[in-house]
Formats: structure tokens, C-alpha cells, sequence
């Protein structure tokens, strides 16, 4: 099966960084992707890594070793705006395996 | 707009009742998941279909079954329900069931049991 650890909440000022950490347990690996969700709204895509190495999409970037089933999602510069909760994301690699997700981690942004 | 669309928004039903979601992925794609989301909770993986087939399977209640048909669109139905039943059901698409990438998401349904 596949299981994902992330912490539950993050707290971060407006304008600082804030790194948000997911390890991950899965027979088989094909890749980690994040996805953002702002209450009551749908969990939006926003990055995918099935490589070790940081992948940058405008403030956001997103870090994977596979050696060490871990990643990361690193905010930059961030704004009120980005207070969501933060998925990180899991699917295994035999045929069969969903997109398993973690429980989230509920960034609060405050001024 | 992700291009997945769930009906309804919002549903209230009582006990022991049976209700239907449905979804209508995204043009193109072949695979829709079905996710149930508690307050305050993770998304929890139910069911995945794959052009018509079912393709993995997560902790679904019995009480609970799905369906894709030849159009594409799928069917959660709920039954018997339970007041801890009440969540919001998430629908996604992605083209490729086997692809680590994105997969998008309607707006949920928001199921209330009475």
C-alpha cells in the first residue's frame, strides 16, 4: 500500500519562506505531486516530481529524493493568499495503484 | 473551471437513505477517481475507473458502489447511509491512469446526512 506523512499545520509570516515536508511509503514509485486547497474549494495541481531534484514554477518549487522517500514544497515570498491546506501526493508504480493522497498541512500566511 | 464537473453542489438526505453523485470528467480523460474528504480530514482514495473498468480500489464501504459508463461519466452511489457518511465527495480525471501527473478535480459535492 502507500502511505504519505506531512506535518498537520504550518504558521508563516506574509513575504518569508516556508518548506513543507512529506515522506512517503510505496510499493514501487511514480512520482510526488502537491496540490493546494483553499476551504471549501476542489485541491488544484501544483507540481510533480518523479525525479531527485527541484522543480521551480514561479514562487513555488518542489524537491524530491527518492533515496530517502522524502519531498518537499517550498513557498516563496508568500502572501494571504496562499493560506490553504497542502497535499502531497503518491501513486505507486504497478498498473493498479491510485493517487494516494496525505492528510494535508494547513498553512496559515499572517502579516 | 478544471473541466470536471459534479452534480450536485450540495445534497441533505436523512438516514438509511441512497443517494447518486455524478461526474463527468474532463474531455479526453480516461480515468476518474472518486475521494471522500471528512471535515478537517485528507482526501480519502475510494474507487478508480479506468475507461469504463475499475481499476483500484481504497477503503469503500460496502454500503458504497460506483460505476463508469461507456460515455465516460461515473456514479458514486451512496447507500444506507449513516450520519458519518457526511463529507465532501470529490471527483478527478486525469488522461492516463498511470501517469504521476495532474489530475483534476471538480468542485465536490457536499453530502449532508440528517
Amino acid at each position: 500500500g502507500q502511505s504519505l506523512e506531512q506535518p498537520s499545520e504550518v504558521t508563516a509570516v506574509e513575504g518569508a519562506i516556508v518548506q513543507i515536508n512529506c515522506t512517503y511509503q510505496t510499493s514501487g514509485f511514480y512520482g510526488l505531486s502537491w496540490y493546494q486547497q483553499h476551504d471549501g474549494g476542489a485541491p488544484t495541481f501544483l507540481s510533480y516530481n518523479a525525479l531527485d531534484g527541484l522543480e521551480e514554477t514561479g514562487r513555488f518549487s518542489s524537491f524530491l529524493s527518492r533515496s530517502d522517500s522524502y519531498g518537499y514544497l517550498l513557498l516563496q515570498e508568500l502572501q494571504m493568499k496562499d493560506s490553504a491546506s497542502y497535499f502531497c501526493a503518491v501513486r505507486g508504480a504497478s498498473g493498479n495503484t491510485p493517487l494516494v493522497f496525505g492528510k494535508g498541512t494547513r498553512l496559515s500566511v499572517i502579516a | 473551471d478544471s473541466g470536471v464537473t459534479q452534480t450536485p453542489k450540495h445534497l441533505i438526505t436523512a438516514t438509511g437513505q441512497r443517494v447518486t453523485l455524478r461526474c463527468s470528467p474532463r474531455s479526453g480523460d480516461l480515468s476518474v477517481y472518486w475521494y471522500q474528504q471528512s471535515l478537517d480530514q485528507g482526501l480519502q482514495f475510494l474507487i478508480q475507473y479506468y475507461n469504463g473498468e475499475e481499476r483500484a480500489k481504497g477503503n469503500i464501504l460496502e454500503r458504497f458502489s460506483a460505476q463508469q459508463f461507456p460515455d465516460l461519466h461515473s456514479e458514486l452511489n451512496l447507500s444506507s447511509l449513516e450520519l458519518g457518511d457526511s463529507a465532501l465527495y470529490f471527483c478527478a480525471s486525469s488522461v492516463d491512469p498511470n501517469s504521476g501527473t495532474e489530475a483534476f478535480f471538480g468542485q465536490g459535492t457536499r453530502l449532508t446526512v440528517v
